[in-house]
């Protein structure tokens, strides 16, 4: 199985213009999250969701959109990407809570440079 | 709200010796998870170990054990005959049970001297 599998592993973008990240799961893993890392800040959530159809906004979620519209893909969007929005990007999915705390499976990460 | 402390940002060891990373959390919650993820410099996210707050036995995996201290909320990794292999990013991270939340600490960059 593949897991986790994440799209573009690196890209430099323009400030002002737009992008899509691109994770898909085949683990039929209803949860599915995107996170953002930084130096000395550790992991935090952009956005998440639970099932498809369903979508909440994480820690920090400004300047960045998803939409689930089935149980394998989160697309994460920068609609008008800034300099601020340079950061690796993971993408990760783990199963339902119920009996649950399991693990979170990851990609292999986006490293996003905003110019 | 839930948080992750990590103290020790950076950390070394000589190979073959014994080190241990530590972390702290804050939950109201009875129910969770605990977690030690390893990112080395190819940037993957790997499972190290996990511990369930229910249980009082320690987590074990090959050389890597915890030290669960409930009570005072602490949850340190030891890493024993560190190999080369081992330097890396670890991460702390806590799950709290029912919730899809996995809040991480801000990490400790581990680097095992040949």
């Amino acid at each position: 199985n593949a897991g986790v599998t994440q799209t573009p592993k690196f890209h430099i973008l323009k400030t002002g213009q737009s992008m899509t990240l691109q994770c898909a799961q085949d683990m039929n893993h209803g949860y599915l999250s995107w996170y953002r890392q930084d130096p000395g800040m550790g992991l935090r959530r952009i956005h998440y969701s639970v099932a498809a159809g369903i979508t909440d906004k994480g820690e920090v979620p400004d300047g960045y959109n998803v939409s689930r519209s089935n149980t394998e893909d989160f697309p994460l969007r920068l609609e008008s990407a800034a300099p601020s929005q340079t950061s690796v990007y993971f993408c990760a999915s783990s199963r339902p809570p119920q009996g649950g705390g399991t693990e979170a499976f990851f990609g292999q990460g986006t490293r996003l440079t905003v110019v | 709200a839930q948080t992750v402390t990590q103290s020790q940002p950076e950390m070394s060891v000589q190979e073959a010796e014994t080190v241990t990373l530590s972390c702290t959390y804050d939950t109201s919650e009875s129910n969770y998870y605990l977690f030690w993820y390893k990112q080395p410099p190819s940037r993957q996210m790997i499972l190290v170990i996990r511990q369930e707050a229910y249980k009082q036995q320690n987590a074990t995996e090959n050389r890597f054990s915890v030290n669960f201290q409930k009570a005072a909320k602490s949850f340190s990794l030891k890493i024993s005959d560190s190999q080369l292999g081992d330097t890396a990013m670890y991460f702390c991270a806590t799950h709290q049970g029912g919730s899809e939340k996995l809040v991480f600490g801000k990490g400790t960059k581990l680097t095992v001297n040949p």
